[in-house]
């Protein structure tokens, strides 16, 4: 079974351009959640997404958006970046049923850098 | 209020020596509890998960983790640590009350010494 795919690996970007990751998940997963990894914030969620539906939202401006589609891919999107946006971001993918929780597989990741 | 502490964000071991990482946790419901391992550049790679059967949970290469419900805690050990054991690691709780998505701590980055 193929793991959690994410497009592209590294990505460079101007401040105030805005940028585009995908994520595929597993095979069957229904549940995406994305999260924002730095070395002074460590581990954020951003949100999750389940059946096309928002399902869980983290504290981040609404600069930071997604969606995901029928297939359950999931896409995020940056608008106006600025240099703090710089950061590795990763997405997880889940069976999707809430109880019992399960775990979260994840993807390698995307770097952004903002210059 | 902080949901998963990690006590220590550096520790180091001889290798062939004992590793312990701490994590405590805050949930008024039975949690899930989870470490994650995650080498230079790369995603997060499950190491076990607490799901309310055993309290002493085995993992993949060599760990283990004790779910100590009076001490809400879950520290992670392996008896004999190996250099490529050298990356962070991470604690994750999911329960009700955060809308069971996973919520980590701030990682401990362990270092192996020869």
């Amino acid at each position: 079974k193929a793991g959690v795919t994410q497009t592209p690996r590294y990505l460079i970007k101007t401040r105030g351009q805005q940028v585009t990751l995908s994520c595929s998940p597993i095979s069957g997963h229904r549940s995406v959640s994305w999260y924002q990894q730095t070395p002074g914030q460590g581990l954020q969620f951003l949100f999750e997404y389940f059946s096309e539906t928002q399902r869980n939202k983290g504290n981040f401006p609404g600069r930071f958006s997604g969606r995901q589609f029928s297939n359950s891919r999931s896409e995020m999107n940056v608008s106006t970046l600025e240099l703090g946006d710089s950061a590795l971001y990763l997405c997880a993918s889940r069976p999707g049923g809430l109880e019992p929780p399960t775990e979260a597989f994840f993807g390698q990741g995307t770097r952004l850098t903002v210059v | 209020a902080q949901s998963v502490t990690q006590l220590g964000s550096h520790v180091s071991v001889s290798e062939g020596a004992l590793v312990l990482l701490r994590c405590n946790y805050s949930s008024s419901v039975p949690p899930y509890l989870f470490w994650y391992v995650q080498y230079p550049n790369q995603g997060l790679q499950l190491l076990l998960k607490y799901t309310s059967a055993a309290t002493l949970v085995k993992g993949i290469n060599g760990f283990e983790a004790e779910f100590k419900k009076s001490e809400t805690s879950f520290h992670l050990t392996k008896p004999s640590a190996h250099m490529s054991d050298a990356a962070e690691y991470f604690c994750a709780v999911s329960a009700m009350e955060y809308g069971n998505k996973l919520v980590f701590g701030a990682g401990t980055i362990l270092r192996v010494k020869s």
